[in-house]
């Protein structure tokens, strides 16, 4: 069965500087693959997915993630973060009929 | 289009008592599913339904846990006798399943269960 590994639970970074959240799926096959954030008490929006083609995708809100079979890995990317950015940000692959998320990783943004 | 709507937003009850939500899909979708979120947790499936019929259900979904679909449309998920254990975020979501391959679900905003 597919499973998702997201193995920073938390993370700090200042304004403007860059983002990377990792992601690490177990697949046995090609993967859909997405990111959503969630904010506070909210539901989950979706920033981007990767079905197939280019490997590197471009989302909303700046974001783009790169998929590397070869290390089974989906990372989130932003070059310049923003105030508004601090959410929970959740990657989730898709397969059969059900998807499975990661258990999240929290971005709190430093002024 | 107004997106995926859930209704309440926010519920409390006590142990042992019936609860139903609600969730309306976004108008086109053929399929909508169901997930559970604990605190701290990515959310976790419990059921979907392709049209009116309900195709897979999670080993989460015990049997106090129903979930209908009617028309077709909208869907209720209703836990009976419910427990402390089942306090969580309840997350509906809709997709349009076009043929194979995968599609992407738009999630709602939720139903906050708090059990006392």
């Amino acid at each position: 069965a597919q499973s998702v590994t997201q193995p920073d639970i938390h993370i700090t970074v200042s304004e403007g500087a860059s983002l990377e959240l990792r992601c690490n799926y177990s697949y046995g096959a090609t993967p859909y693959l997405f990111w959503y954030v969630q904010s506070p008490g909210q539901g989950l929006q979706l920033l981007l997915k990767y079905f197939s083609g280019d490997t590197l995708v471009q989302g909303i809100k700046g974001f783009e993630a790169e998929f590397k079979r070869s290390q089974s890995s989906f990372n989130l990317r932003k070059p310049s973060v923003h105030w508004s950015d601090a959410a929970e940000y959740f990657c989730a692959v898709g397969a059969n009929n059900d998807m499975r998320f990661g258990a999240g990783t929290r971005l709190t943004v430093k002024p | 289009d107004t997106g995926v709507s859930q209704d309440p937003r926010h519920k409390i009850t006590k142990r042992g008592q019936n609860v139903t939500f609600r969730c309306d899909p976004i108008s086109e979708h053929n399929r909508l599913y169901w997930y559970r979120q604990t605190l701290g947790q990515g959310p976790e499936f419990l059921t979907y339904f392709q049209n009116e019929a309900q195709l897979e259900k999670s080993r989460l979904l015990s049997d106090r846990f129903s979930a209908e679909r009617p028309k077709g449309s909208f869907s209720t998920l209703e836990i009976q006798r419910t427990e402390q254990g089942d306090s969580a975020m309840y997350l509906c979501a809709s997709s349009a399943r076009t043929g194979g391959g995968w599609e992407t679900q738009y999630f709602g905003p939720g139903t906050r269960l708090l059990v006392l």
